[in-house]
């Protein structure tokens, strides 16, 4: 079975840009999760969906959003970029996201903000 | 201070030495406790997943809680090379699955 994929892998964008990330889940799978990772900060949470509503979100701004298809497919964007949101992007699926759930993640997306 | 504190290391240890990481946390109302094992440039991968006190055992890998004092540690018996790479706990409460409160992690070093 295939496991979380991100893409893309890398991307390098300036200041004042927006960029959109990608995250397909684990098969049957349809709770998706979204973390940011920075050596300072480490992994924090960002936001959860299910079933295509957003269900928790971290504390993050408003400038950090996500959306979640029919097939479980996510994706998040970030607009207007700011250099501190250079980061790795984590995207983690779960089956049905109850008590018991275990996250699966991805190997993430690099993002550096020039 | 923080809710989740590990040592950042990093901890070097020559190949089959026993290696103990640990953590500590602030919220009580933790009770799912996590380890996940990340390689450079890859995703965390779960590697044990205990449920309030007490040890739990996988192979090499054992988890251990003692909730009286918000400790975790987590013993890697034999470890190898392969074993280099940075351990993160990550407890939460009985609800909120997905919203995990990460240490920032301690890197292993295993030498051969």
């Amino acid at each position: 079975k295939a496991g979380v994929t991100q893409t893309p892998r890398y991307l390098i964008k300036t200041r004042g840009q927006q960029v959109t990330l990608s995250c397909s889940p684990i098969s049957g799978h349809r709770s998706v999760s979204w973390y940011q990772q920075t050596p300072g900060q480490g992994l924090q949470f960002l936001f959860e969906y299910f079933s295509e509503t957003q269900r928790n979100k971290g504390n993050f701004p408003g400038r950090f959003s996500g959306r979640q298809f029919s097939n479980s497919r996510s994706e998040m964007n970030v607009s207007t970029l700011e250099l501190g949101d250079s980061a790795l992007y984590l995207c983690a699926s779960s089956f049905l996201g109850g008590e018991d759930e275990k996250l699966f993640f991805g190997s993430g997306t690099q993002l550096s903000v020039l | 201070q923080k809710e989740v504190e590990q040592d950042p290391g990093p901890l070097s240890v020559p190949e089959g030495a026993i290696v103990s990481l640990n953590c500590t946390y602030s919220n009580s109302a933790f009770q799912y406790f996590m380890w996940y094992r990340q390689y450079s440039r890859k995703g965390p991968e779960l590697l044990m997943y205990t449920y309030s006190s007490g040890n739990k055992e996988d192979g090499r890998f054992t988890a251990q809680v003692d909730k009286s004092s918000k400790y975790i540690s987590l013993f890697i018996r034999d470890s190898q090379p392969s074993d280099s790479a940075t351990y993160l706990c990550a407890p939460r409460p009985f609800s909120g699955y997905s919203t995990l409160t990460f240490g920032k992690g301690t890197m292993l070093l295993v030498s051969p």
